[in-house]
């Protein structure tokens, strides 16, 4: 699994765009770069999961590095309810997760 | 039910003392996942599950930790002769797919082991 490098925290108002960075500089060609998100005192959720195109699906947009170096989550209109902390993972077959992003929503 | 149910959701046990966590996957769901996360850290690989078969022990911490599966569903985790460190909360998830990178993960609500 690559190491990811995110920043410990971010802020955003609701109903703004929000772009969570990821580095994950030593990915492998077959690692795909998955998001997940953790609401306090619950079970991670899946977002998005991609390996070389952009990704968009009903919940977020994932944008790919050319060199696959990096990515970036995009939350379109930030909610209230999308305040939760963001773990980016580049693995292959099973997932690991660093300490995430914790994103701040304020209404 | 339609999601990951994990039992108990709260365990509090005494130093040395055996545990045993369930994780109950979404039906039809081969793939098996046991994770650990600590307070304000990330998630911690564990153990793998294909079918009965595990075929990813790596994360395992040490040999008091075991878990096994029955049936291609109900699967536990036991620790043996609990420890102080071990205090954590115990997530387990399922997955359609025989590898994630294929499909998401559906994680359960966690059991919270405390360790006196």
């Amino acid at each position: 699994d690559a190491k990811t490098t995110q920043p410990n925290s971010m802020e955003s108002n609701e109903e703004e765009p929000v772009h969570l960075p990821c580095n994950h500089s030593t990915i492998s060609g077959t690692d795909y770069i998955h998001w997940y998100r953790q609401l306090p005192s619950q079970g991670p959720e899946y977002v998005i999961h991609g390996l070389t195109s952009n990704v968009n699906n009903r919940m977020a947009s994932l944008a790919i590095a050319e060199d696959r170096k990096s990515s970036t989550l995009i939350l379109h209109r930030a909610t209230l309810r999308d305040a939760a902390v963001y773990y980016c993972t580049a693995s292959y077959g099973k997932l690991t997760f660093g300490q995430g992003t914790i994103l701040t929503v304020h209404p | 039910g339609a999601g990951v149910s994990q039992s108990p959701s709260n365990k509090v046990t005494e130093k040395g003392k055996d545990v045993e966590l369930r994780c109950d996957p979404i039906s039809g769901h081969t793939a098996l996942y046991w994770y650990r996360q600590r307070l304000g850290q990330g998630l911690e690989f564990l153990i793998y599950f294909q079918g009965n078969s595990a075929p990813d022990k790596s994360g395992l911490p040490s040999d008091r930790f075991s878990a096994e599966r029955t049936g291609e569903s109900v699967s536990t985790l036991t620790i043996q002769r609990t420890q102080q460190e071990d205090s954590a909360v115990y997530l387990c998830a399922s997955s359609f797919r025989p590898r994630v990178d294929t499909g998401e993960l559906f994680f359960g609500e966690g059991s919270r082991l405390t360790v006196l």
